[in-house]
């Protein structure tokens, strides 16, 4: 079972920023936040993940709280083509688990 | 970064038919491969793990003989539906781990949409 709760949607305007948030209260010591999206009929692509600090890459920034029971990927300056399903997971870094996946947050980005 | 080539992207097979889905590592060997499929509107469901040179692992609920999974190399894993009806009809997407300990996650497929008439 997925360890992580989102909202099942968001709207955002375009050109603004996208805050989508996510619970994972029960997360362990030794376990990563990933975040990847969906975009209609294709397949699930990597955005960010963390630990405990703060990340920012080109496509994100990834905001964990202090006591790791909750995270925020920010999408600063939205656009049409971000319009997706966001799924935020919990798992370690290393070994061959498979990501499991929960019903994520579907957003849409308006005009 | 990591590739993950799958094929087909559509396939549309009577019932009763096999049809085989391939998920190829691009840039990279996979020892362990995994496949989903996700019906229209839900999230994805994992249905087992493919690890190279050995049986695959199933989830519960999913029949083994009817998906038959191969791995025989460090890049291609294969998914070959068997005796198709229209409720396999689904979105079958892989995904593959590298090797070298990708520590990204993983890379996926673009997904094969199945539909059986």
């Amino acid at each position: 079972d997925a360890k992580t709760t989102q909202p099942p949607s968001m709207d955002c305007a375009e050109g603004r920023a996208a805050n989508l948030p996510c619970n994972h209260s029960t997360i362990s010591g030794n376990e990563y936040v990933y975040w990847y999206r969906q975009i209609h009929s294709q397949g699930p692509q990597y955005i960010i993940h963390g630990l405990k600090n703060n990340e920012t890459n080109e496509m994100a920034s990834l905001i964990i709280t202090e006591d790791r029971k909750s995270s925020t990927l920010i999408l600063p300056h939205a656009t049409l083509r971000d319009t997706a399903v966001y799924y935020c997971i919990v798992r370690v870094e290393a070994g061959n688990t498979p990501l499991v996946f929960g019903k994520g947050t579907r957003l849409s980005v308006i005009a | 970064g990591a590739v993950v080539s799958q094929h087909p992207s559509r396939v549309i097979c009577k019932s009763g038919t096999s049809v085989k889905i391939e998920c190829r590592s691009l840039d990279f060997q996979a020892t362990t491969m995994f496949w989903y499929r996700q019906f229209p509107k839900q999230s994805l469901m994992l249905m087992a793990t493919s690890n190279e040179g050995s049986k695959a692992t199933y989830e519960q609920g999913v029949e083994k003989d009817k998906f038959l999974i191969n791995h025989a190399s460090l890049t291609l894993s294969t998914l070959t539906v068997t005796s198709a009806h229209p409720e396999d009809s689904s979105f079958y997407i892989c995904s593959a781990l590298d090797r070298g300990g990708f520590r990204y996650g993983y890379t996926f497929g673009s997904g094969t949409r199945l539909t059986v008439v």
